[in-house]
């Protein structure tokens, strides 16, 4: 099956730091991957479609220079969160769509939760 | 903007008792995905429903999408305490190649 891995689980750091988190799709190649953010007991927001080869389409109300996206090969995707502060912390996952999961629907990586001191 | 209402947000039942979640939706999708998620970790897909009208039964698990595909439903038959988690219903729109998530349900099953 399709397996996407995400990395790190978890993360602190201190204010004004920058965090890169990333996705990797293991044993296909995702041409889309989607970064979300998630607070606890609610649903997931989508904030980035990432694309590869080409620049991440943003949802509205996003900064794309504060949540910077490259996705520079078929199975890595990389969000960086810039300049993090305390409002920033979050869960944040990734899917991927492609391969086997493209109709079927899109693999989840395990989540980052992000902690801003 | 595609919007999907998902309904109760919370709930809170015995083990053994039956359940139904719901996910509302003014908008068509292609198909519509169930999800479901442990704390501390990524949602996990439960099932794809493409026709509208079909059923699908994953064990005491029940899915249905509607005729018109705005909207399916969640059936639990005999909870158990492992199904505790948060469910979330995904709309796919695959011309949008994006997939749009309900509100989720927090559903607790006590022993």
């Amino acid at each position: 099956g399709a397996v996407v891995s995400q990395h790190p689980s978890r993360v602190i750091c201190k204010s004004g730091t920058s965090v890169k988190i990333e996705c990797r799709s293991l044993d296909f190649q995702a041409t889309t991957m989607f970064w979300y953010r998630q607070f606890p007991k609610q649903s997931l927001m989508l904030m980035a479609t990432s694309n590869e080869g080409s620049k991440a389409t943003y949802e509205q109300g996003v900064e794309k220079d504060k949540f910077l996206i490259n996705h520079a090969s078929l199975t890595l995707s990389t969000l960086t969160v810039t300049s993090a502060h305390p409002e920033d912390s979050s869960f944040y996952i990734c899917s991927a769509r492609g391969g086997t999961a493209r109709r079927n629907g899109y693999t989840f990586g395990s989540g980052t939760r992000l902690t801003v001191v | 903007t595609q919007l999907l209402e998902q309904s109760p947000q919370f709930l809170s039942i015995q083990e053994g008792e039956n359940l139904t979640v719901y996910c509302n939706s003014s908008s068509v999708f292609s198909s519509l995905q169930w999800y479901r998620q442990e704390p501390g970790e990524g949602p996990v897909l439960l099932v794809t429903v493409v026709t509208g009208g079909e059923v699908k039964k994953l064990k005491r698990l029940t899915f249905q999408f509607g005729d018109a595909r705005k909207d399916s439903s969640l059936h639990i038959t005999a909870a158990q305490t492992g199904d505790t988690g948060l469910y979330l219903c995904a709309g796919v729109n695959t011309n949008a190649g994006k997939s749009t998530f309900g509100d989720g349900t927090t559903l607790t099953v006590k022993p």
